[in-house]
């Protein structure tokens, strides 16, 4: 079935750097993309949703480059602040199983 | 205010108790589903439901049971617990069925089994 990988598991940026989060998904036919951010002992809230006919999508402060060739999903927070260190998942939908398939997370640290 | 509630945040259970989490949202989706997070696994799919009908069970053992008692409700009742259960169990809602449809999360019960 689906799987989706994603790196790098850790990530330490310091305010006002960019961070970026690479997932790799393995089924071609996964329609949907979404990422989510989850706070330590918090549900996920959802950050982003990009469909697979889109290449790249910009929503406050965030960027998701869709690379369907490489099947390559990226998130670029760009002026990253503290308040955005957390667990992100990369998390595709579609292909095998109309289920959400999770990445593995990246914890972001971000240094004031 | 929250839009999906989950209760209860933590449970401690013995081994081969039963327990049943309980979640309610009120963003008036239709679908509703179940998630599990451990500490050894990504986070999985368990269980979709739409309508208050069971649409999809990745579950393979059947000592878990979602119950809908309503369109808004989706408990998940948990039989003969054991120390693998112990997990984060994350419910989950979206206005229908299908990857247009943005699944929004509850805030999770944190299950322990001694």
């Amino acid at each position: 079935g689906e799987q989706v990988e994603q790196r790098p598991p850790h990530l330490s940026v310091p305010e006002g750097d960019s961070a970026v989060i690479i997932c790799t998904y393995t089924d071609s036919a996964t329609a949907y993309f979404y990422w989510y951010k989850q706070e330590p002992g918090a549900g996920l809230q959802l950050l982003m949703s990009v469909f697979s006919n889109v290449d790249r999508k910009e929503e406050q402060g965030l960027t998701v480059l869709l690379n369907k060739k490489d099947k390559q999903l990226s998130l670029n927070l760009t002026a990253a602040h503290p308040g955005d260190s957390a667990v992100y998942f990369c998390v595709g939908y579609g292909g095998s199983g109309n289920k959400l398939i999770f990445g593995t997370g990246t914890l972001l640290s971000v240094k004031p | 205010d929250p839009k999906i509630i989950q209760k209860p945040k933590y449970l401690v259970a013995v081994t081969g108790s039963e327990k049943i989490l309980i979640c309610e949202q009120y963003l008036g989706h239709n679908a509703m589903y179940w998630y599990r997070q451990s500490a050894k696994k990504p986070l999985e799919f368990m269980f979709s439901y739409s309508y208050q009908k069971l649409m999809d069970n990745q579950t393979a053992s059947s000592r878990f049971q979602p119950q809908s008692s309503k369109k808004n409700h989706l408990d998940l009742q948990i039989t003969a617990l054991k120390p693998d259960d112990s997990a984060t169990y994350f419910c989950a809602s979206s206005q229908g069925l299908g990857g247009s449809y943005e699944q929004y999360f509850g805030p999770g019960t944190r299950l322990t089994v001694l």
